[in-house]
């Protein structure tokens, strides 16, 4: 069975990073890309970014709204994903989605709540 | 950046009833060489992530029941619900991903009238 978990979310204040984990189980992780999705608290869906397998060098491609200031980055040793954010807003606050693949995402995680605030 | 716009935003249908969602793509999501739309349909109950419904913009994702159908090429696209149940109460999202960022609708409410 596919899983994948966040961590690391939580209350941090502006200006401030936090790094998200995204743990996976029952897959090859090795094989695919990997994805974030935020949703903002009562809005819709954003696309943050992905980082593609090591066979398409691990590249990654992001939103503008986050370029500069986010990396996603893998170990595929532990099949794990990760979101650093660095130099936070408000406008960061959000449930991040860990997602296996790229489009037609068939595989999501629980979501990890991000709230930046003073 | 390719936009996005689903329509209606919100729609109620009577429950055995079909509803319809509409999505334009601002730039055509249909790759020539393959012949396919990078275009995938999700819909999401208050508390979950999104559940993947259909991509290639007309695929059935495993387990979908057939009476939920995606149509359309290009910039226009469809979601189709048959006979509507009360499970099918939830917000639905198209998203392409012919190209980056990939872009989701701002979602449309499905209610039961």
């Amino acid at each position: 069975e596919v899983q994948l978990v966040e961590s690391g979310g939580g209350l941090v204040q502006p200006g401030r990073s936090l790094r998200l984990s995204c743990t996976t189980s029952g897959f090859n992780f090795g094989d695919f890309a990997m994805s974030w999705v935020r949703q903002a608290p009562g809005k819709g869906l954003e696309w943050v970014g992905f980082i593609r397998s090591k066979g398409f060098a691990a590249a990654t491609e992001y939103a503008a709204s986050v370029r500069g200031r986010f990396t996603i980055s893998r170990d595929d040793s532990k099949s794990i994903a990760y979101l650093q954010m660095n130099s936070l807003k408000a406008e960061d606050t959000a449930v991040y989605y860990c997602t296996r693949g790229r489009g037609g995402i068939e595989y999501w995680g629980q979501g990890s709540l991000v709230i930046v605030s003073s | 950046d390719i936009v996005m716009t689903q329509s209606p935003d919100s729609l109620a249908v009577s429950l055995g009833e079909r509803a319809t969602i509409n999505c334009k793509s601002s730039q055509t999501v249909l790759y020539s060489s393959s012949n396919k739309n990078y275009l995938a349909w999700y819909r999401q109950k208050p508390g979950q992530p999104p559940k993947l419904l259909i991509y290639w913009a007309s695929t059935r994702e495993s387990g979908v029941p057939d009476r939920i159908s995606g149509s359309g090429s290009g910039t226009d696209f469809t979601l189709s619900i048959s006979s509507l149940q009360a499970e099918d109460v939830a917000v639905y999202y198209c998203q392409q991903y012919y190209t980056t960022p990939y872009t989701f609708g701002q979602g449309t409410k499905l209610e039961i009238k």
